[in-house]
């Protein structure tokens, strides 16, 4: 089946740096990617939809100035957490789909953010 | 809008047990409906899923069928395995290509 990637698994970093968050989709182009955040023992909370070649769709909510998303090829979108503070800790999660009428989405294993 | 309602866990059962994991969905039109499974330490994996009203998802023993008059979606297993404990996830997709919405998710724990 399709594989999407993510990288790192983890990362700690100090407050107040940026970090960026890789998701790849190995065997198949995505033209849609999402990007998902968890809290523990919670669902997933849609951050934003990324479409290759244009800007990002957000959520209510999220700041787009603080969670930086680009979907710059058919396999590669990047989240970069700008400015991290603590309370970005969390696990955050991507997906990928098809194009098309394509309902299924297939998601990486997502990166573990700590930040100190 | 649209949303995924499912039963709050956590879930304990024995091996051999049946599950019943309950899902409900409210949404306009005709949504397809996933489970999804979250083993401890990993990331999300399709379980099943149903596109259509009557459609039966099924794989590895779990099945769920969309009954769209009471707008559900339970997941059910016969006998359930140690290797079973994980987080479920209720979603769904309103339209193709849409970002999928999630139910809470549920833990099942299986103790042998």
């Amino acid at each position: 089946g399709a594989v999407v990637s993510q990288h790192p698994s983890w990362v700690i970093c100090k407050s107040g740096t940026s970090v960026k968050i890789e998701c790849r989709s190995l065997d198949f182009q995505a033209t849609t990617m999402f990007w998902y955040r968890q809290f523990p023992k919670q669902s997933l909370m849609l951050m934003a939809t990324s479409n290759e070649g244009s800007k990002a769709t957000y959520e209510q909510g999220v700041e787009k100035d603080k969670f930086l998303i680009n979907h710059a090829s058919l396999t590669l979108s990047t989240l970069t957490v700008t400015s991290a503070h603590p309370e970005d800790s969390s696990f955050y999660i991507c997906s990928a789909r098809e194009g098309g009428q394509a309902y299924e989405q297939y998601f990486g294993p997502g990166t573990r953010l700590t930040v100190t | 809008g649209d949303s995924v309602t499912q039963m709050e866990g956590p879930v304990t059962l024995s091996e051999e047990a049946f599950l019943t994991i309950n899902c409900t969905y409210t949404a306009t039109g005709y949504p397809s409906l996933f489970w999804y499974v979250q083993y401890p330490g990993e990331g999300l994996q399709l379980l099943l899923k149903a596109t259509k009203a009557d459609d039966k998802g099924s794989n590895k023993g779990f099945e769920a069928t969309y009954r769209k008059e009471t707008t559900s979606f339970h997941l059910e297993k016969g006998s359930v395995q140690v290797s079973d404990s994980a987080v479920y996830f209720c979603a769904l997709t309103g339209q193709a290509g849409t970002a999928l919405i999630f139910g809470k998710g549920t833990t099942l724990s299986v103790s042998s």
